[in-house]
C-alpha cells in the first residue's frame, strides 16, 4: 500500500457527460500529479498541482481540469466526455525534493 | 522530445527462470530513472530509483543497472515467481520536479 487513495475505483459515463475523480495524497505530500492510461499504453502525463496551484501539464485540452485543496488531497474534472477518455486514470503524490512518487490504486472509467 | 523505450513489449517465461527487461531513453536532462511494477488495472509500484552516479540497484529478486552514457537501463529479475506476472515499466525524470516520461511496458507472464 503506498498511501494515496482514489475513489472511485470504476465508473462508466455517457459521451458528453461530466465527471470528477477524487484523490487523497499520502500524508505531508503537497504535490500531485495526474496521469491518463490507455490500455495497453504506459501512463501520459496529464499536469501537476504543488500547493493548490497548477505546476506543469501535459499535452490534454482544456476540459481536463483540476483542483488541489489545504489538505493536498485532489480532483480531476473531464468535460464533454470523448469515447477516448475512456482509461485508468492515475495520481500520484510526493514530497518536493524526494525522487519518489507514490501511485494511488487507479480509477478505471469507460465512456459509452 | 523525451522519450523512453522498452523492449520486448511482452515476455513470456518458465517460473524460476531469470529474464532481463530493457530501457532505452532519450530524456534530457537526465535527473533519475525508475523501474514500476504494475498488475493489471492497479498503479505502478516502485521497485528502484537510479540517479546519475548509479549503476547498479537491488531490491530482493529485482536488480536494475544503469549506463548513463549509453542512454541504456536492464532491470534482471532472478528465480521468477508467479506473482512476477505484470507489467514493468521504466520511468525517467527529465529534472528535479519530478515530471517523468513513461516507456509503454513490457507485460511479463510467468507459467508454471
Amino acid at each position: 500500500e503506498t498511501g494515496v487513495t482514489q475513489s472511485p475505483t470504476h465508473l462508466i459515463k455517457t459521451r458528453g457527460q461530466q465527471v470528477t475523480l477524487r484523490c487523497s495524497s499520502q500524508s505531508g505530500h503537497n504535490t500531485v500529479s495526474w496521469y491518463q492510461q490507455a490500455l495497453g499504453q504506459g501512463p501520459q502525463f496529464i499536469f501537476q498541482y504543488y500547493r493548490e496551484e497548477e505546476n506543469g501539464r501535459g499535452n490534454f485540452p482544456p476540459r481536463f481540469s483540476g483542483l488541489q485543496f489545504p489538505n493536498y488531497s485532489s480532483e480531476l474534472n473531464v468535460n464533454a466526455l470523448e469515447l477516448d477518455d475512456s482509461a485508468l486514470y492515475l495520481c500520484a503524490s510526493n514530497s518536493p525534493g524526494i525522487n519518489e512518487q507514490y501511485f494511488g490504486p487507479g480509477t478505471r472509467l469507460t465512456v459509452t | 522530445k523525451n522519450q523512453v523505450e522498452q523492449s520486448p513489449q511482452s515476455l513470456i517465461i518458465l517460473e524460476g527462470k531469470n529474464c532481463t527487461l530493457q530501457c532505452n531513453y532519450t530524456v534530457s536532462p537526465f535527473s533519475n530513472l525508475r523501474w514500476y511494477k504494475q498488475d493489471t488495472g492497479r498503479g505502478p509500484v516502485s521497485l528502484t530509483i537510479m540517479t546519475f552516479s548509479e549503476n547498479t540497484k537491488s531490491n530482493g529478486r529485482y536488480t536494475a543497472t544503469l549506463d548513463a552514457d549509453t542512454k541504456q537501463s536492464s532491470l534482471h529479475i532472478t528465480a521468477s515467481q508467479l506473482s512476477d506476472s505484470a507489467s514493468y515499466i521504466c520511468v525517467v525524470s527529465a529534472s528535479a520536479n519530478e515530471k517523468l516520461t513513461f516507456g509503454t511496458g513490457t507485460r511479463l507472464t510467468i507459467i508454471p
